[in-house]
């Protein structure tokens, strides 16, 4: 069965401070999706990334990072000098490539982040 | 670009009783999914619907049906309503199944 699995519920830094997300996810499946999404305190969840699951490469936009390693089913999500507006939960989410239906995308339970001024 | 809309906002049901929600995409977006979500469950999906197909199914009881319209428009029902239905409960649209997905404010359901 397919699980993701992000083991910290709340984290609370000082912004500017770097802080990396952890999300572990199991699949039997060999193709698959990754997906983070942020939902601030609005609460509309925001798409971040999609990674496939033969593009291992890291991934960095601004002041956003990903590190996707097949090896230890992890793909964790890092901010770099946290600010005050990354406050917000993040989810970690998985689906996989079945060409034909019932595709499923499970979502970890999120990770609640509060950057302190 | 007008994002998803959602309609009711919120909504204030006894057991028993049945309820519809609305789901507007982005226009040009085929796909829809609806999500439940819970401060213990969390996120779950519910099914989505491509082209007024049900292409994929989470696992929820047959309570919990759908549709989707000619014009992508999607509805919701859930019937004989039970408190544990509580819940946000979120319709996202995207381009194809799966791909970036675009939420729209969701309907707060409160089962009395």
């Amino acid at each position: 069965a397919q699980k993701v699995t992000q083991a910290q519920t709340e984290i609370s830094v000082v912004e500017k401070e770097d802080v990396t997300l952890d999300c572990v996810y199991e699949t039997r499946d060999t193709t698959y999706y990754l997906f983070w999404y942020k939902q601030p305190p609005s609460g509309e969840l925001v798409f971040l990334i999609r990674r496939n699951s033969f593009d291992e490469q890291n991934e960095i936009s601004g002041r956003y990072s990903w590190n996707f390693q097949k090896s230890t089913s992890s793909f964790n999500f890092t901010i770099t000098a946290s600010q005050v507006v990354d406050s917000a939960v993040y989810f970690c989410a998985l689906s996989d490539y079945n060409a034909g239906n019932n595709r499923k995308l499970i979502w970890g339970l999120g990770t609640s982040l509060a950057v302190n001024p | 670009k007008a994002g998803v809309t959602q309609t009711p906002r919120y909504l204030i049901k006894t057991r028993g009783q049945q309820v519809t929600l609305s789901c507007s995409p982005i226009s040009g977006h085929r796909s829809v999914s609806w999500y439940q979500q819970t401060p213990g469950q969390g996120l779950q999906f519910l099914f989505e619907y491509f082209s007024e197909t049900q292409r994929n199914k989470g696992n929820f009881p047959g309570r919990f049906s759908g549709r989707q319209f000619s014009n992508s428009r999607s509805e919701m029902n859930v019937s004989t309503l039970e408190l544990g239905d509580s819940a946000l409960y979120l319709c996202a649209s995207s381009l194809a199944s799966f791909n970036e997905q675009f939420f729209g404010p969701g309907t707060r359901l409160t089962v009395l």
